[in-house]
This record gives structure tokens, C-alpha cells and sequence, in this order.
């Protein structure tokens, strides 16, 4: 168990609709990341957020979204969703606020399915 | 930005024998390269990972090596049982580089009995 939290484990929604997948990092972890897993092309980082801030940006898309709280959990907003979108979603957490300065634990993901 | 590409995308290996997996990666900038594992239904899990300024590491089993001038690096496991099937995943990242850790396609090992 690596100690990071993902909801919902499976979805399974519509085209044009909306989600939210959440995510709570390690106790003690200030930076979350958002990666998506398609069979095809391996992880893609969309997002990463340090303490609450924005810090990074990846390949996410504008129908995107993604914020964290003050309790450092976070949550990643899908929207106009399309079969392309279909894919695990995972979130990884670290200590620190850059990803060369030691382990990112992720999660067990978000299976999202569009149909 | 940076760019990690992944060799053999599935590998196939009998009990005991070793595997190799190699990586390259394409901005001489990065300093940072982990390997993950993911197994079956799990997220990615770190086994190793090398710095720059390091040309190898291991850790009983695993090994990992770095080529800084051909910016390639390879993970290779020894003695391989069948818990080690699983995808594996390198990555590289840079300090400063966006803040990003890119990572390769993965490789599907799987270990015969």
C-alpha cells in the first residue's frame, strides 16, 4: 500500500459528460501528481501541484481541470468527455516539490471508460 | 522537451535467466532517471533509480547503468523469478526541466517457468 488514495476505482460515464476523480496524497506529502495511462502511449503527465500551487504543466487538455486543497487531497476535473479519454488515471504524491529529488508513490488509479 | 523512448516493449525470459531493458532519452539536461515496476491492477512502484553523477547501481538483484554521452541507461535484473512479471517503466527528469519526469512506454517482462 503506498498510501495514496484514489476515487472512484472505476467509472464508467457517457460522451459529453463531466467527472471528477479524487485523489489524497501520503500523510506528510505536499506534491501531487496527475498521470494518464493509455495502452498505447504509457504515462503522460498532465499535471502537478506543490502546496496547494500549480507547478507543473503537462500534455492535459483545456477540457482538463485539476486543483488541490488546503488538505493537500486533489482532485482532477474531466469534461466534454470523449472516447479518447478513456484510460487509467493515476495520482502520485512526493515530499518534495520537484520529481528529481526523490520517489513518487502512486496510487492504484482511476479506471475512467467513455461510452 | 524531453523525450524517452523504451526498449524491448515486451520481453519474454525463462526462470533464472536475465533481462535487460534498455532506455535513451534526448535533453542532455536530465539528471534523474528512476525505474518503476507496475504490476498487474497496482500504480507503478519505484525498484532503482541512478543519478548523473553515477554511472551504476544495484541493488541485489537489479542493476542500473548510465551512458551520459549516449544519454541511454538500462535496468537489468539477474536470476529472474516470476514475481519480477510485471511492466516496466523508466523516466528521466531535470532539474528545472519543467519540473516534469517523463517517462518511456514501458516493457511487459514476463518470466517463464
Amino acid at each position: 500500500d503506498s498510501g495514496v488514495t484514489q476515487t472512484p476505482k472505476h467509472l464508467i460515464t457517457a460522451t459529453g459528460q463531466r467527472v471528477t476523480l479524487r485523489c489524497s496524497p501520503r500523510s506528510g506529502d505536499l506534491s501531487v501528481y496527475w498521470y494518464q495511462q493509455s495502452l498505447d502511449q504509457g504515462l503522460q503527465f498532465l499535471i502537478q501541484y506543490y502546496n496547494g500551487e500549480e507547478r507543473a504543466k503537462g500534455n492535459i487538455l483545456e477540457r482538463f481541470s485539476a486543483q488541490q486543497f488546503p488538505d493537500l487531497h486533489s482532485e482532477l476535473n474531466l469534461s466534454s468527455l470523449e472516447l479518447g479519454d478513456s484510460a487509467l488515471y493515476f495520482c502520485a504524491s512526493s515530499v518534495a516539490s520537484a520529481p528529481n529529488t526523490g520517489e513518487l508513490f502512486f496510487g492504484e488509479g482511476s479506471r475512467l471508460t467513455v461510452l | 522537451g524531453e523525450n524517452v523512448e523504451q526498449h524491448p516493449s515486451t520481453l519474454s525470459v525463462q526462470e533464472g535467466d536475465s533481462a535487460v531493458i534498455k532506455c535513451t532519452y534526448s535533453d542532455s539536461a536530465s539528471n534523474y532517471f528512476p525505474w518503476y515496476k507496475q504490476e498487474l491492477g497496482k500504480g507503478p512502484q519505484l525498484i532503482i533509480d541512478i543519478r548523473s553523477n553515477v554511472g551504476e547501481k544495484k541493488d541485489q538483484r537489479i542493476a542500473v547503468t548510465l551512458n551520459k554521452t549516449a544519454k541511454h541507461f538500462s535496468l537489468h535484473i539477474t536470476e529472474t523469478q516470476p514475481e519480477d512479471s510485471a511492466v516496466y517503466f523508466c523516466a528521466a527528469s531535470a532539474t528545472g526541466g519543467g519540473n516534469k519526469l517523463t517517462f518511456g512506454t514501458g516493457t511487459q517482462l514476463k518470466v517463464e517457468l
